[in-house]
Order: C-alpha cells, then structure tokens, then sequence
C-alpha cells in the first residue's frame, strides 16, 4: 500500500536554526498538509497546499513557516528561526479530494 | 471556529469490558474520522463516516455519527490488550479538507 514518507525521523537543532522537514505525499495525492503534535498533547493543523498553492492556513503557521512543493514529489516545511516552543513531532499527510488524510511517520523536532 | 471535544481524555478498562468513547463538535460538519495512534507513532486511519446514521465497524470496534445532535461515538466491544492505543476523533470546517482533532483518548487495556 503506498504511503507518505517523511525525513529525517528525528532532528536536533540550536535554537535560532533554520530546519527543512521533508515529506514525499502519496503519488496521485492532490491534497497536501502539515500537523504537529507537542509531546502529549493533540494534533494541530498548520497549513494545507493545494494546486501549488497554500490553501489554508493556522495561526501558529507564521512568517518563520513555509511550504514548498519543488519537483512535483517533495513537500517540505522550512522553519527560518527555530524556537524552543518548536520542539514537537511534526506529520506530513496527503488526501486525495476527500478520503481521509493519510499521514507520514512523523519528523520529531527537538530544539535545543 | 470548530471545536471537538472527547471524553473520556484517559480509560483504563479491563480485558473483555465493553467502553463507548464520546466526541462532540461545536459546528456543522459532515463528516468525522477516528484516528488511532500507538506512543510514538503515526496516526493511522480507522473510520470515515461520512453522513449522518453511518454505522461503521472493524474487528471490536463500532463507530457512529449523528450529525444533528453533533455526536461520534467509538464503541469498544470485549476489549484486548492490543487495542491499547490513543484514539482521536476529527472532523473538518465545512467547505474546506482542515481536520481540527479532538483531545484524544488514551485507552489502556488491563489483563
């Protein structure tokens, strides 16, 4: 069964750090988002991207948060100046129209 | 803005016990999702209800939605240490794919 892959697994960084998460969607997917979950706690919608585009957008989703799609596979999320409130498990998901969101592993950010 | 509410947030049941954990949302959706997830792990799909009255169901677990009265239900039935997990509900803003989750259930299964 295909599925959504995200990398690295686990990424340590220095408070101030830019990181690049990354995530490859599942292939004929046309829906793509990012949710993060704090240690604990629910999961938190971020962004979604549709027809190369931010469809939607949360709050917590500010200008040290971007979303790209660069070769038509890849889906990444930079964060230009990592906080320590950043620190959280960070899931990738796909959807085609309105199936439900099928989800990555999950990237686990730590900033220290 | 839509919210979701579960309860209970933590259960603790034993073996062969039957459990119903509730999931309110504040706002017209129509359609709910229940997500299951393992410590550390991804959230993987378990039901997709998708109109009012839907009855789905897997293996020891039921799922219902009533969108009138705004009210998912998951339904344990005789429950196995393996259904040990956290359970989110979810549903999304109406007119647009954003789920907003619930709180979560973390269900603990005693032998």
């Amino acid at each position: 069964e295909p599925e959504v892959t995200q990398t690295p697994s686990h990424q340590v960084t220095q408070m101030g750090q830019e990181v690049i998460l990354r995530c490859v969607p599942i292939s004929n997917h046309l829906y793509f988002y990012w949710y993060r979950q704090i240690l604990g706690q629910k999961v938190e919608f971020l962004v979604s991207f549709y027809n190369n585009e931010i469809s939607e957008k949360s709050e917590i989703f500010d200008d040290q948060f971007s979303v790209e799609r660069p070769d038509g596979s890849n889906f990444t999320l930079k964060i230009r100046s990592t906080k320590l409130e950043d620190s959280a498990m960070y899931f990738c998901a796909s959807s085609d129209d309105r199936a439900p969101l099928h989800f990555g592993n999950g990237t686990r950010l730590t900033v220290t | 803005e839509l919210k979701v509410e579960q309860n209970p947030l933590f259960l603790s049941m034993q073996e062969g016990k039957n459990y119903t954990i509730y999931c309110n949302y504040s706002t017209t959706s129509d359609r709910l999702y229940w997500y299951r997830q393992d410590p550390g792990k991804s959230l993987e799909s378990l039901f997709v209800l998708l109109s009012n009255g839907a009855v789905k169901q897997e293996g020891r677990l039921m799922a219902s939605l009533d969108t009138k009265a705004r009210l998912s239900t998951l339904h344990i039935t005789a429950a196995v240490h393996d259904l040990s997990a956290t359970y989110f509900c979810a549903a999304p803003n109406f007119g647009n794919e954003k789920l907003t989750f619930g709180t979560g259930t973390r269900l603990t299964i005693i032998p």
